[in-house]
């Protein structure tokens, strides 16, 4: 089975400092990794993906994640927080990405940035 | 462009009323899902659809139904509504690979609800 961990419930981070947000993943086969943010009382929108190729992945408002085969991770990161990037992140894993094999989500990890 | 439009954005219901939670995409995706969003839990799959008359359990299906009559509804209905059935829940729809599809979820706004 398929699973997702993101073992921070909070960050913090001053504005202008880079921030790291936490993902790790288990999966049978090859995995396919995603990144959504949950703005308050709102549904959930899709930053980017990994699906293969390069490790470095770039994606919307200025994120990027790093895929680790090895540590099984991919975590978020973003060079220079705003203060507008508070939210809820989500990080998702499904085990191919053809068809329409289930996506699991881990339990997120809510952003904190501080003026 | 509406995407994934759902309905109600708030219920308040009765343990044992029943209910249906409305979803619609307007991007002829054909795969379709309800997931309910819990404090802690993350998101967790109730029942998928990969296209018109096809659909299937997720991870936590009892006490819901969905049936999938055209690819731009996913109706998800709560039988008897029970206290433990509070949640916030999403709709979500992607396109698959197959027809060019990157795998994304697109997601409706929510619908919260409450069981007393």
């Amino acid at each position: 089975a398929q699973s997702v961990a993101q073992p921070e419930d909070q960050v913090n981070v001053a504005e202008g400092n880079p921030l790291t947000v936490k993902c790790t993943y288990s999966v049978s086969g090859n995995p396919y990794l995603f990144w959504y943010v949950q703005y308050p009382n709102r549904g959930l929108q899709f930053l980017l993906k990994y699906i293969t190729g390069d490790n470095l992945v770039k994606g919307s408002y200025g994120f990027e994640a790093e895929f680790n085969k090895s540590q099984t991770s991919f975590h978020l990161k973003k060079p220079s927080a705003l203060v507008s990037d508070s939210a809820l992140y989500f990080c998702a894993v499904r085990d191919s990405p053809r068809g329409y094999q289930k996506v699991t989500f881990g339990t997120g990890t809510k952003l904190q940035v501080i003026p | 462009n509406a995407g994934v439009t759902q309905t109600p954005k708030f219920q308040v219901l009765k343990t044992g009323q029943s209910m249906t939670l409305q979803c619609a995409q307007d991007m002829n995706h054909e795969y379709m899902s309800w997931y309910r969003q819990d404090p802690g839990m993350g998101l967790r799959l109730i029942h998928y659809s990969v296209g018109a008359g096809i659909t299937d359990q997720g991870e936590v299906p009892n006490g819901y139904n969905v049936s999938r009559s055209t690819t731009e509804d996913f109706p998800l209905r709560l039988l008897s509504a029970a206290p433990s059935q509070t949640s916030v829940y999403f709709c979500a729809s992607s396109s698959g690979t197959s027809r060019g599809g990157t795998g994304e979820l697109f997601f409706g706004e929510g619908s919260r609800l409450t069981v007393l």
